[in-house]
């Protein structure tokens, strides 16, 4: 089954503790990204990826990190997590990025930072 | 700036009937694609349907189709034949040919019985 996975769903951590969420698809796409989702915002993206080894940031990287090391996965890094980042996270992937190109979403991450 | 409005925080709908979710954009790049998503109360993201710039028909997916006036930069989701499992956060975005998808803060739909 084509899809995009996520883990873990839930996290509760407290200021300060290094985490990783970790993305991976199994569709070969080039382009994988990930928003953080706030109510009355919507989505905002973090950071994107063009393919293997290109990274960039999106509108709100202040407090990430990403690497892209191999083609299917994508994690996103808080080194330093604070209260602000608790949010609901998606990483989400489409075949390249063009206009035409359906974006496919993993289940999401809600993420309490205490 | 916002490059995609939705003016309807919440909508209800009686079950059955045909609902309209309002989405106005903003670009100055002639190749976009439009795109609605659903999310239901267990928070994924659902893709429901895709209108691109340069298609002259409107997009149908079913109970959905999507009400495309270019000129007024407006991509509307309409519903027909509402269901209770309709229920959920609707948000359009735009992905531009020079950027990547931007979305509205949504639309949470309620289907009454």
């Amino acid at each position: 089954e084509a899809q995009v996975t996520q883990n873990p769903r839930y996290l509760i951590t407290v200021t300060g503790k290094k985490l990783t969420v970790t993305c991976s698809q199994n569709m070969n796409h080039e382009y994988m990204s990930w928003y953080r989702q706030d109510p009355g915002l919507g989505l905002r993206q973090i950071y994107y990826s063009m393919n293997v080894e290109v990274t960039d940031k999106g509108d709100v990287p202040e407090g990430y990190k990403v690497s892209r090391k191999e083609k299917r996965n994508f994690p996103l890094i808080l080194e330093s997590p604070s209260p602000n980042q608790t949010s609901l996270y998606f990483c989400a992937s489409s075949l390249r990025l063009a206009p035409q190109e359906t974006q496919y979403f993993g289940p999401g991450t809600r993420l309490l930072v205490l | 700036a916002q490059k995609i409005t939705q003016t309807q925080p919440g909508m209800f709908v009686q079950e059955k009937e045909a609902v309209t979710l309002d989405c106005t954009y903003d670009t100055s790049d002639p190749s976009y694609g439009l795109f609605w998503y659903k999310q239901p109360s267990s928070g994924e993201m659902i893709f429901l349907i895709y209108q691109g710039s340069y298609d002259q028909q409107n997009a149908t997916e079913g109970r959905y189709s999507l009400n495309f006036q270019k000129a007024r930069k407006s991509a509307n989701l309409v519903i027909s034949a509402s269901q209770l499992g309709d229920s959920a956060m609707y948000f359009c975005a735009m992905r531009e040919s020079t950027n990547d998808m931007r979305f509205g803060a949504g639309t949470r739909l309620t289907v009454k019985p």
